[in-house]
């Protein structure tokens, strides 16, 4: 089974909102990261954070973990038609030198115009 | 810098053939990993490495083979393909030690028929 699940699996706004995304993990981590797929890509790393820092900012991202939760959070403010796209959290599952990395399921954002 | 090269872009396959699919890096990673993505869901870890002569297996490793003969390439072998392995294929790098995001290429489309 895969390490991290995302919340919600599909979410839809319009423009111009805040997009929160979720995600859960089940064992101890050393990092979490988070990575954008837009249709048919590669993926792209935006952000990563570590089990002792419980907020991160980059632009309009911003990232927040719980490790008592094993649970993470991407906040991407006033959306862009651009951020179409899946984001999908990746953890270390605890693997001190971070070289295996597992996937969750990912969540599809589509920006309404 | 040209990231991680994969090759071929798309592949066809009859059941039970064999190839190799292609990955190279030229920013001096130490970490490479190959994923499998299916239609719809997240990216699953086949095999990984740490560095040159050094590999280990991922969440689905049956019926992929991998070697790691030098620190720029991490080609992956199907041995004998099979419809179930239809997918789209993933490499990807990153430096070593934790801490850092992984550089993905652009995929590999798979059908096995």
């Amino acid at each position: 089974s895969q390490q991290g699940e995302e919340d919600p699996q599909a979410l839809s706004i319009q423009e111009g909102e805040n997009a929160t995304m979720n995600c859960s993990y089940k064992t101890s981590i050393n990092n979490l990261q988070w990575y954008r797929q837009n249709s048919g890509r590669g993926l792209v790393h935006l952000i990563l954070i570590r089990s002792n820092e419980r907020e991160k900012h980059s632009g309009r991202l911003r990232v927040t973990l719980d490790t008592s939760k094993k649970s993470s959070s991407l906040l991407i403010t006033a959306s862009r038609a651009a951020d179409t796209a899946s984001y999908f959290c990746a953890t270390d599952a605890g693997y001190s030198s971070a070289s295996k990395i597992i996937f969750g399921s990912g969540t599809r954002l589509s920006i309404r115009p | 810098n040209a990231g991680v090269t994969q090759t071929p872009k798309f592949q066809v396959l009859k059941t039970g053939q064999s190839m190799t699919l292609q990955c190279a890096q030229d920013m001096n990673h130490e970490y490479m990993s190959w994923y499998r993505q299916d239609p719809g869901m997240g990216l699953r870890l086949i095999h990984y490495s740490v560095g040159a002569g050094i590999t280990d297996q991922g969440e689905v490793p049956n019926g992929y083979n991998v070697s790691r003969s030098t620190t720029e390439d991490f080609p992956l072998r199907l041995l004998s393909a099979a419809p179930s392995q239809t997918s789209v294929y993933f490499c990807a790098s990153s430096r070593q030690g934790g801490g850092y995001g992984y550089t993905f290429g652009s995929g590999t489309r798979l059908t096995v028929v």
